[in-house]
């Protein structure tokens, strides 16, 4: 397996653009999940799902954020309008039920909003 | 909110093992003990877990004491490739994984 999948690897964008993060799991696996790091807060959990149902979105920071799940093998995380303080990377994880131990985690986009 | 307390460094020279210590004072019952590290600029990847008893693979032991308040992760002989951020975590077995700000250890050659 290719593990999580993430796309782009990096994003630069202007201040008041939109941003689409994608985000494609582990075949089978049936948990999804958003995360945000910064070196001031760590890694923030945003928002995850489970089969495809957003389950708790209490960690997304406002509502220029929005995420979705419209089938089991694809993800995104939308930010508009982009701000500098959105600057982060950004992972997605997904995981089993019943192997609830592990996530695996793709290797993150870098979102810099300048 | 995270549940545990972990040193914010730690040094370790290469070859000799490395103790990382967390504290879990207020676990529960059903909460488990999870570990993970992260390589720079890397996602977080799984280590080792454990319950109650203490867990080895062949990555790392866990040794989680008695009244379950504390545990250590020993990884056996560090090697440079072992410099990372690690992450203690309890969680419950559905729940997600919240990450505190881990230890960053340094295996030094």
């Amino acid at each position: 397996d290719a593990g999580v999948i993430q796309s782009p690897r990096h994003e630069v964008t202007e201040m008041g653009q939109e941003v689409t993060l994608r985000c494609k799991p582990i075949s089978g696996h049936d948990y999804l999940f958003w995360y945000r790091q910064t070196m001031m807060r760590g890694l923030e959990l945003l928002i995850y799902f489970n089969n495809n149902v957003p389950i708790d979105d209490s960690g997304m920071p406002e509502d220029r954020f929005s995420a979705k799940m419209p089938n089991a093998s694809f993800s995104t995380l939308k930010i508009q309008p982009s701000e500098p303080r959105d600057s982060a990377v950004y992972f997605c994880a997904s995981r089993l039920t019943g192997n609830s131990y592990e996530q695996y985690f793709g290797p993150g986009t870098r979102l810099t909003v300048t | 909110d995270a549940k545990t307390t972990q040193p914010p460094s730690m040094d370790c020279a290469e070859g000799r093992a490395a103790n990382l210590p967390c504290n879990h004072s207020t676990i529960s019952g059903n909460e488990y003990v999870y570990w993970y590290r992260q390589i720079h600029s890397q996602g977080p990847q799984y280590i080792i877990h454990g319950l109650k008893n203490n867990e080895t693979n062949e990555m790392a032991s866990l040794i989680i004491t008695e009244d379950r308040k504390s545990s250590t992760l020993i990884l056996p002989h560090a090697t440079l490739r072992d410099t990372a951020v690690y992450y203690c975590i309890v969680s419950a077995g559905n729940t997600p994984l919240v990450f505190g700000k881990g230890t960053r250890l340094s295996v030094i050659a």
